[in-house]
């Protein structure tokens, strides 16, 4: 079964709509991550949340928005969307505290296509 | 310059072969050093990860890390062609975030 789950897995949209991506964990982990995958560019961090009332800006939060609705759900909203933002998107989770070296627990992403 | 710099590859390699993988860093306070693996249409899975220099050795992979030369490396010995994927090497940036590489893409031709 899956711990962190991702909806849509697929998506395809037009220049200027509004698009929210939805992650949701069953891994009772307090901190989930939104990043986006380009090919050569690596993964790359858009927004953090270390708690539902906690948001933070990663490297490459312009033109993106977020929201914790729960422990368990993190979405990612592109109000306006643009076609460089085509790409994977990634919903990562990690629990603070086991060891220093941060392991974070990926869903199976989003493939976006803005036209 | 990215804190973190990874040749993006692609590699192909025979089966059997030895694969090495590597990564360099600029950032002297990273103290943790992991290498995640994703499988096509897959988010990445951790892999290995190491703390400060050293080797470590899990079966058939080998990570090191020389921190006097900032340059991580991930070996696979006796390659096989479910290894074939993307490789990202990722270092915790104090609590909050990791940074990656851009990732090596992977082929194990049998």
């Amino acid at each position: 079964d899956a711990d962190v789950t991702q909806t849509p897995r697929n998506r395809i949209t037009k220049t200027g709509k509004r698009i929210m991506l939805e992650c949701s964990q069953t891994k009772g982990h307090d901190r989930m991550y939104w990043y986006r995958q380009d090919p050569g560019l690596g993964l790359r961090l858009i927004y953090y949340s270390f708690d539902v009332k906690d948001i933070n800006k990663g490297e490459i939060s312009d033109g993106y928005s977020v929201s914790r609705q729960a422990q368990a759900k993190f979405s990612l909203s592109l109000e306006s969307a643009i076609p460089n933002q085509t790409a994977l998107y990634f919903c990562a989770t990690s629990d603070f505290g086991r060891g220093g070296y941060n392991e974070q627990f990926f869903g199976p992403g989003t493939r976006l296509t803005v036209l | 310059q990215k804190e973190v710099e990874q040749d993006p590859g692609p590699l192909s390699v025979p089966e059997g072969a030895i694969v090495s993988l590597n990564c360099t860093y600029s950032n002297s306070a990273f103290q943790y050093f992991m290498w995640y693996r994703q499988y096509s249409r897959k988010g990445p899975e951790l892999l290995m990860y190491t703390y400060s220099s050293g080797n470590k050795e899990d079966g058939r992979f080998t990570a090191q890390v020389d921190k006097s030369s900032k340059y991580i490396s991930l070996f696979i010995r006796d390659s096989q062609p479910s290894d074939s994927a993307t490789y990202l090497c990722a270092m915790p940036e104090g609590a909050q975030k990791l940074v990656f590489g851009q990732g090596t893409r992977l082929t194990i031709n049998p």
